[in-house]
């Protein structure tokens, strides 16, 4: 059974390009969850997918945007980059109410 | 808004010393506290949820109990292999989906 699978694993993008992400979620799981983690702290909540559609958002600007997909998969789409933007990007999948399972996620390098 | 605070901010411990961490939270009606193990480079994996307080869980050589404030993560008699960034997240009675989450404990464990 995989779990959940990011893509690619490790990028490297200047400022002002743009970066789009891949999440396959875990096998039976509906719901995906992008969360973004700086070095040395906690992941923060970007936005949540639930029947293709931006269940719920947090503090991130309109630069990040995502997809999610009628197989459950799920993108996501940052437009011109900053270098603050350079983070672990985690992809976590869930039922409606159940636990996140994290993929290994995908490091951003913003030069 | 959903808080959480984790304590220490590192550990060291020989192996076989046991110890607590400790994850400090304010929310607007516990749906769930949520403990998570984090190797370096990786995503996080989860451990235990915890609902309501009194309750506790064990897996192995960790056991997660709850109260209405906080929640502790206690290790008995660790190994080396315990070594990693413990994360304790909640997801709160006004959030679909989204957990916040602590900044996490480093815990290395000696032989």
């Amino acid at each position: 059974d995989a779990g959940v699978t990011q893509s690619p694993t490790h990028l490297i993008k200047t400022r002002g390009q743009q970066v789009t992400l891949r999440c396959s979620p875990k096998s039976g799981h509906d719901t995906v969850s992008w969360y973004q983690q700086a070095l040395g702290q906690g992941p923060q909540f970007i936005f949540q997918y639930y029947e293709e559609e931006e269940r719920q958002r947090g503090n991130f600007p309109d630069r990040f945007s995502g997809h999610q997909f009628p197989n459950y998969s799920s993108e996501l789409n940052v437009n011109a980059l900053l270098l603050g933007d350079s983070a672990l990007y985690l992809c976590a999948s869930s039922l409606v109410t159940g636990e996140l399972f994290f993929g290994e996620g995908s490091r951003l390098t913003v030069l | 808004e959903d808080q959480v605070t984790q304590s220490p901010e590192a550990l060291r411990l020989q192996e076989g010393e046991s110890s607590s961490l400790n994850c400090s939270y304010t929310v607007s009606g516990l749906r769930g506290l949520f403990w998570y193990r984090q190797d370096p480079g990786k995503g996080p994996e989860f451990l235990f949820t915890l609902y309501s307080a009194g309750e506790e869980k064990e897996k192995e050589r960790l056991k997660a109990t709850l109260t209405k404030k906080e929640s502790f993560l206690h290790i008995t008699a660790p190994k080396p292999e315990d070594s990693a960034t413990y994360l304790c997240a909640v997801h709160g009675g006004t959030s679909y989906g989204k957990l916040t989450f602590g900044q996490g404990t480093i815990l290395t464990v000696h032989p």
